[in-house]
């Protein structure tokens, strides 16, 4: 089973509107990563968070971690039809494997 | 600098069929982790190599295979197949191992598709 699962699964906003998604996990963990990919494309990193760490920026995203309720966001600010993707969370718990969520479709309109 | 480069970019096979796909990671990378996406669902782990050596098994019968070369470049095979290994194969590198803390960096990919 998924050690990530991303909520919402599907997300349609008005461009320069915020996006919330939330990824809840079931272990203890590393690190938490979150990605983003575009239709029938490679994922590209955005944000990699520790577990000891509760918030990280860069640019327009906010990411949040809180190993006591094992959640983690990912705020994505001021929306643009480009950010339209799907986003994914992934875990480490130390080892050698990294989990993936299922992802969560965003779908910004111009 | 060349990100990670996978090939081919699609494959047609039919079933029972044997694939090799090949990955090249960023220079100077030395971990190689490969990960199977079926249509509409999150990447899911197959394996991961650091420096020429398994680390990391997923969830995956042995039909599934891998090596690391000595440039760190990396082969996936794949015997046997069936209907549902029709997938987008992805190869992720990184500098470190998977707890290293570091990020990992995927290519766009080879679209698989079992006939």
């Amino acid at each position: 089973s998924q050690q990530g699962e991303e909520d919402p699964q599907a997300l349609s906003i008005q461009e320069g509107e915020n996006a919330t998604m939330n990824c809840s996990y079931k272990t203890s963990i590393n690190n938490l990563q979150w990605y983003r990919q575009n239709s029938g494309r490679g994922l590209v990193h955005l944000i990699l968070i520790r577990s000891n760490e509760r918030e990280k920026h860069s640019g327009r995203l906010r990411v949040t971690l809180d190993t006591s309720k094992k959640s983690s966001s990912l705020l994505i600010t001021a929306s643009r039809a480009a950010d339209t993707a799907s986003y994914f969370c992934a875990t480490n718990t130390g080892g050698f494997k990294t989990i993936f969520g299922a992802g969560t479709r965003l779908f910004v309109k111009a | 600098d060349a990100g990670v480069t996978q090939s081919p970019t699609h494959l047609i096979k039919t079933r029972g069929q044997q694939v090799t796909l090949r990955c090249s990671p960023i220079s100077g990378h030395k971990s190689v982790s490969w990960y199977q996406q079926v249509l509409g669902q999150g990447p899911q782990f197959i394996f991961q190599y650091y420096e020429k050596e398994e680390r990391g098994r997923g969830n995956f019968p042995d039909r599934f295979s891998a090596r690391q070369f000595p440039n760190y470049s990396s082969e996936l095979n794949v015997n046997a197949l069936l209907l549902g290994d029709s997938a987008l194969y992805l190869c992720a590198s990184s500098f470190g191992a998977g707890h290293s803390n570091q990020p990992q960096h995927f290519g766009d990919g080879t679209r698989l598709s079992i006939l």
